[in-house]
């Protein structure tokens, strides 16, 4: 594991709860990402961060915001959790553009 | 959003025969990556392509960055059991702040059976 880290590994939680999700890393790597992944749709990019706080969007953001006020933290907040946010989530990191993206292990979130 | 079709999405074989699968997309990408993934743990890169054209191994996995720029393809030669796993492709494009912001594939389950 390329230094990543992700907690917790695993979470239930109720509808309509926040939620936040940790990633850190050893790498001292630019990039970070937050995916999805989902039978049927592979994994799917939600958020990333290009520095410190420098932010964006993915391809399925909405109900999702993310901080990253160090460079080895990257925190992907579920304001108000909804069934559909079920899914295991991946944090991922790079060290430049264009560059080899390494995954961490996954947090599995379950939201009853 | 954009979409690389993966195919085939499983396949079972014997323990020693090749294995073949593919990623074709719409759209041009400047890097190609495969990644495999066991159950329970996250994605690990096998084999990643800068160059249309390019062709890469990684011990017995070969790749190749199609020279359209929208497609490739992965080997896998004398498969063995802990070749089991789901495989991944996935399309990056180039950018200062996107990263590699990476498309995938559906993933091609694989099983090998001794």
């Amino acid at each position: 594991d390329a230094g990543i880290t992700q907690s917790p590994r695993h979470k239930v939680t109720e509808t309509g709860t926040p939620v936040t999700l940790r990633c850190h890393q050893t790498e001292n790597h630019r990039y970070m990402y937050w995916y999805r992944q989902d039978p049927g749709h592979g994994l799917r990019l939600i958020h990333y961060s290009y520095g410190v706080k420098d932010t964006d969007k993915g391809e399925v953001s909405d109900g999702y915001s993310v901080s990253r006020s160090k460079t080895e933290d990257f925190l992907l907040t579920l304001e108000s959790a909804t069934s559909s946010q079920t899914s295991v989530y991946f944090c991922a990191i790079s060290k430049r553009d264009i560059s080899e993206a390494f995954f961490g292990q996954g947090t599995r979130l379950t939201v009853v | 959003g954009q979409q690389l079709n993966q195919s085939p999405q499983s396949m079972f074989i014997q323990e020693g025969e090749d294995v073949s699968m593919n990623c074709t997309s719409s759209s041009i990408f400047n890097t190609w990556l495969w990644y495999k993934q066991d159950p329970g743990e996250g994605p690990v890169l096998l084999i990643a392509l800068y160059k249309a054209g390019e062709l890469t191994s990684n011990g017995r996995l070969t790749a190749q960055f199609g020279i359209t720029r929208k497609d490739s393809f992965l080997n896998i030669s004398a498969s063995i059991p802990s070749d089991v796993g789901i495989y991944f492709c996935a399309g990056s494009k180039q950018g200062e702040t996107s990263g590699s912001r990476l498309t995938f594939g559906e993933g091609t389950q694989l099983t090998v059976n001794p």
